[in-house]
C-alpha cells in the first residue's frame, strides 16, 4: 500500500511570512500533483511534477520533486490570505492502476491578515 | 459551463431514501472518477470509468451504484445509506492515453448528509 505523509497537518501564519509543506513516501511515484482545496469546494490542480529533482514555480509558489521521486515540497513566499486552504499532494504510478492517485491527508493552511 | 460540474451541491437524505448524484465534464476527457472525502481521512477512490467501462470499484458497498452512460456524464445512485456515509463526494475526470491516466480535474463536490 502506497502512503503519502503530509506535514505539518495544520499551519497558521501571518501574512507576509514564508512557509514550506512536505509530502513524503517510501514509494516511488511516476508523477506527483499538488492541489489546493477551499472549504466546500473540490481540489484545484496547482502543478504536476514528473522528473526527479524537478522544480516548478507558480508565482509565489515553488514546487520541488525529490531526486528519488519519493517526496515533494511546496514553498510559499510572502503568504497572503488568499493562500488559505487545504493543500493536498497526490502521487501516481505509471502502468496498470495508473488511474489510482494516492492522496495525502493534506496540510490545512491559514494565513492571517 | 466549463470544467467539471456536480449537482446537487448539497443533499440531505434519510436512510431509506433513494437519490442520485450527477457529474458532467466539459473537458473532452475519457475517464471519470468518484471519490469520497471524509474528515481526517485522505481522499478515497470509489469508482473509475474509462471509455465508459468500469475499471475499478475498490470494494465499495453495494448501496453505492455508479452509472456512466457516456464519456461526459457520471452518476452515483444512493440507496439505504448509513450516517457514516455522510461526506463530500467528489467527481473528477482525466484523459487516458495508452493506460496512462493524466492529471485529474475535480468538480466542486456534493456535500451529503445522511440522517
Amino acid at each position: 500500500t502506497q502512503l503519502l505523509e503530509q506535514s505539518p497537518q495544520f499551519l497558521s501564519i501571518q501574512e507576509g511570512e514564508n512557509l514550506t509543506v512536505y509530502c513524503n513516501s517510501s514509494s516511488v511515484f511516476s508523477s506527483l500533483q499538488w492541489y489546493r482545496q477551499e472549504p466546500g469546494e473540490g481540489p484545484v490542480l496547482l502543478v504536476t511534477v514528473v522528473t526527479g529533482g524537478e522544480v516548478k514555480k507558480l508565482k509565489r509558489l515553488t514546487f520541488q520533486f525529490g531526486d528519488a521521486r519519493k517526496d515533494s515540497s511546496l514553498h510559499i513566499t510572502a503568504a497572503q490570505p488568499g493562500d488559505t486552504g487545504l493543500y493536498l499532494c497526490a502521487g501516481a504510478v505509471s502502468g496498470a492502476g495508473s488511474y489510482q492517485l494516492t492522496f495525502g491527508k493534506g496540510t490545512k493552511l491559514s494565513v492571517i491578515p | 459551463e466549463t470544467g467539471v460540474t456536480q449537482t446537487p451541491r448539497h443533499l440531505v437524505m434519510g436512510m431509506t431514501n433513494k437519490k442520485s448524484l450527477k457529474c458532467e465534464q466539459h473537458l473532452g476527457h475519457n475517464a471519470m472518477y468518484w471519490y469520497k472525502q471524509s474528515a481526517k481521512k485522505p481522499l478515497e477512490l470509489m469508482f473509475v470509468y474509462s471509455l465508459e467501462e468500469r475499471v475499478e470499484n475498490n470494494s465499495v458497498p453495494s448501496r453505492f451504484s455508479p452509472e456512466c452512460p457516456n464519456s461526459s456524464h457520471l452518476f452515483l445512485h444512493l440507496h439505504t445509506l448509513q450516517p457514516e456515509d455522510s461526506a463530500l463526494y467528489l467527481c473528477a475526470s482525466s484523459q487516458e492515453i495508452r493506460g496512462i491516466y493524466n492529471e485529474q480535474f475535480f468538480g466542486p463536490g456534493t456535500r451529503l448528509t445522511v440522517l
